[in-house]
């Protein structure tokens, strides 16, 4: 089946700094990812949608300022977590859907904010 | 706006037992219903799904049917084996099953099956 990639799987940054998450489709191509949140025993909330050669869609109460989405080819979608703070610390999980329109799952960043 | 309730875990069963991990929902129109399931240290994976009331979904011995009068998507399996350990999320998309539509989540069942 189709696969996706994060990376990095885990990343611990100092506060303010600015973190880069990756999201690629190997063996097929995505015009649409989406990126989620999960904190932990909670559900995976969408943050956004990311298209390809357009500006992202940011679900309500999502900071577009503080969660940079760029969706530069059909294969990789990154999420830049801007200046980040204590609270940003989560498991960020991208997903795409396939050529039957099935959606498949990067296995997930841990974010830790320190 | 749309939500998925489902059981909250942690789940223990001994191998072979009968599996039921419960799953309510609320949405406005008639949405498709998901499980998926995500296996330690890997992504989520589609394990079933049914796009219309009375469906029942299936694969690798698990089931759950789209009940419209109770909107519910219980998920069962008869015997279930170590392997099944994992986390299970009753998912749910408003729009039908395009795949660029929207997920809504549960909260997700860790299932641990003891030999």
């Amino acid at each position: 089946g189709a696969v996706v990639s994060q990376h990095p799987s885990r990343v611990i940054c100092k506060s303010g700094t600015s973190v880069k998450i990756e999201c690629r489709s190997l063996d097929f191509q995505a015009t649409t990812m989406f990126w989620y949140r999960q904190f932990p025993k909670q559900s995976l909330m969408l943050m956004a949608t990311s298209n390809e050669g357009s500006k992202a869609t940011y679900e309500q109460g999502v900071e577009k300022d503080k969660f940079l989405i760029n969706h530069a080819s059909l294969t990789l979608s990154t999420l830049t977590v801007t200046s980040a703070h204590p609270e940003d610390s989560s498991f960020y999980i991208c997903s795409a859907p396939g050529t039957y329109n099935e959606q498949f799952f990067g296995p997930g960043t841990r974010l830790t904010v320190l | 706006g749309n939500s998925v309730t489902q059981m909250e875990g942690p789940v223990t069963l001994s191998e072979e037992a009968f599996l039921t991990i419960n799953c309510t929902y609320t949405a406005t129109g008639y949405p498709s219903l998901f499980w998926y399931v995500q296996y330690p240290g890997e992504g989520l994976q589609l394990l079933l799904k049914a796009t219309k009331a009375d469906d029942k979904g299936s694969n690798k011995g698990f089931e759950a049917t789209y009940r419209k009068e109770t909107t519910s998507f219980h998920l069962e399996k008869g015997s279930v084996q170590v392997s099944d350990s994992a986390v299970y999320f009753c998912a749910l998309s408003d729009r039908g099953y395009f795949g660029n539509e929207k997920l809504t989540f549960g909260t997700g069942t860790r299932l641990t099956i003891i030999p």
